[in-house]
């Protein structure tokens, strides 16, 4: 069964510094990987999305993932952190029948 | 165009009362989940609907049962709500029930259980 997992549930970073959240996935066929955010209080919001094309994805906000078949990882990446970033970060995967496994969630936070 | 709404925001329940999550979308969406979300766990799967007329089981799906009342309204039932269901309850919707398709959220539900 397909699973994701989130490797630091807490990351803490300086505004101005890379962001780098990682997700390994478990797929015995190519998956379909996404990324989510919660902001505090709020339902979750796609940030973007890898369907075997392009294996370098841009999404919003500035957040960017590459899918790495040789590592089993899709790890998000921003260049420079903005205070406006901070909240929970969830990987996802397809499960195969029609619906999404998450992964626990990272926690980001931004320190001025 | 509201997107998903999820009614109430917030409900405390005791041991053995029952009560019904709703849960409506207006964007014309075929599919529609229900998730819980725990500490530490991410969000679970309950039940899903791939399009009006049919429910299929997730992850967690003990406990719970779902209605898809037509294509706009998914509702989730606790017929005997447990401590161990106290979580945050989101619904979601998806045009198609396809892995390549994007899920939309509503704000949640969060449900407490004495």
């Amino acid at each position: 069964a397909q699973s994701v997992t989130q490797l630091g549930s807490h990351v803490s970073v300086s505004e101005g510094a890379l962001v780098l959240l990682r997700c390994n996935y478990s797929s015995s066929v190519p998956p379909y990987l996404f990324w989510y955010v919660q902001y505090p209080n709020q339902g979750l919001q796609l940030l973007l999305k890898y369907t075997s094309a392009a294996t370098l994805v841009k999404g919003i906000n500035g957040f960017e993932a590459e899918f790495k078949k040789s590592e089993t990882s899709f790890h998000l990446t921003k260049p420079s952190a903005h205070m406006s970033d901070a909240a929970e970060y969830f990987c996802a995967v397809e499960t195969g029948r029609r619906a999404l496994t998450f992964g626990s969630g990272t926690r980001l936070q931004v320190q001025p | 165009n509201a997107g998903v709404t999820q009614t109430p925001k917030f409900q405390v329940l005791k041991t053995g009362q029952s009560m019904t999550l709703q849960c409506a979308q207006d964007m014309n969406h075929n599919s529609m989940y229900w998730y819980r979300q725990d500490p530490g766990m991410g969000l679970r799967l309950i039940y899903y609907s791939a399009s009006e007329g049919t429910t299929d089981k997730g992850e967690v799906p003990n406990g719970y049962n779902v209605s898809r009342l037509n294509k706009r309204e998914f509702s989730l039932r606790l017929e005997s709500a447990a401590p161990s269901q106290t979580s945050v309850y989101f619904c979601a919707s998806s045009l198609i029930a396809s892995p390549k398709d994007t899920q939309y959220f509503g704000p949640g539900t969060r449900l407490t259980v004495l």
